[in-house]
């Protein structure tokens, strides 16, 4: 069965301190991999994405993801995290195939940065 | 601006009281999608589209109906709602053309039902 565990219900880091978020996934065939970022009262933005190519990833914000196939992980990190990351991230997959953009998601890991 | 609207954003209603959300996207999307949010099960779909006329059930279709008539639009239904129907729910939309995949979320309507 396909699926994507977020370890970690919360992180808590100190503005200016590295901050990683973990993803792990479970799929047949090449993964398609996605992070979004909600904030309070609103939808899903899309943060970045792994299909193929260099195994890290940069997105928007200053973020970016590194692909471990070995691992099966996809873990988000920023080098300076900022208190306006404070939000919830949800890590997803989608296999490349003919049902199209269909996203798994994890559970979601709600970050906190403190000033 | 390219976007996806939902409507209402908020709504209470009682339990059998039949509802539609909307859900209208301007981007010329084929695929558009449905989900529902729940704490600590992080999104899960109910029903998505390939496109016009085209519909299927996601992880979750149990007591929604979608329809496809239009492009653009991609209504949800709950003909008889219930308590566990309690949720905050998405719309999404993407081009299923090349390898590009993202979706683009709506923003969301939290839906009660007592």
């Amino acid at each position: 069965a396909q699926s994507v565990a977020q370890p970690e219900d919360q992180v808590k880091v100190a503005e200016g301190n590295p901050l990683t978020v973990k993803c792990t996934y479970s799929v047949s065939g090449n993964p398609y991999l996605f992070w979004y970022v909600q904030y309070p009262n609103r939808g899903l933005q899309f943060l970045l994405k792994y299909i193929t190519g260099d195994n890290l990833v940069k997105g928007s914000y200053g973020f970016e993801a590194e692909f471990n196939k070995s691992q099966t992980s996809f873990h988000l990190k920023k080098p300076s995290a900022l208190v306006s990351d404070s939000a919830l991230y949800f890590c997803a997959v989608s296999v490349y195939g003919n049902q199209g953009g269909k996203l798994i998601f994890g559970q979601g890991t709600e970050l906190s940065v403190k000033p | 601006e390219a976007q996806v609207t939902q409507n209402p954003r908020y709504l209470i209603t009682v339990t059998g009281k039949k509802l539609t959300v909307t859900c209208s996207q301007n981007m010329n999307h084929e695929y558009m999608s449905w989900y529902r949010q729940d704490p600590g099960l992080g999104l899960r779909q109910i029903y998505y589209s390939m496109n016009v006329e085209v519909t299927d059930k996601g992880d979750v279709p149990e007591g929604y109906k979608v329809s496809r008539k239009e492009k653009r639009n991609f209504p949800l239904i709950l003909e008889s709602p219930s308590p566990n129907q309690t949720s905050l729910y998405f719309c999404a939309s993407s081009a299923t053309s090349g390898r590009s995949y993202e979706q683009y979320f709506g923003p969301g309507t939290r839906l009660t039902v007592t």
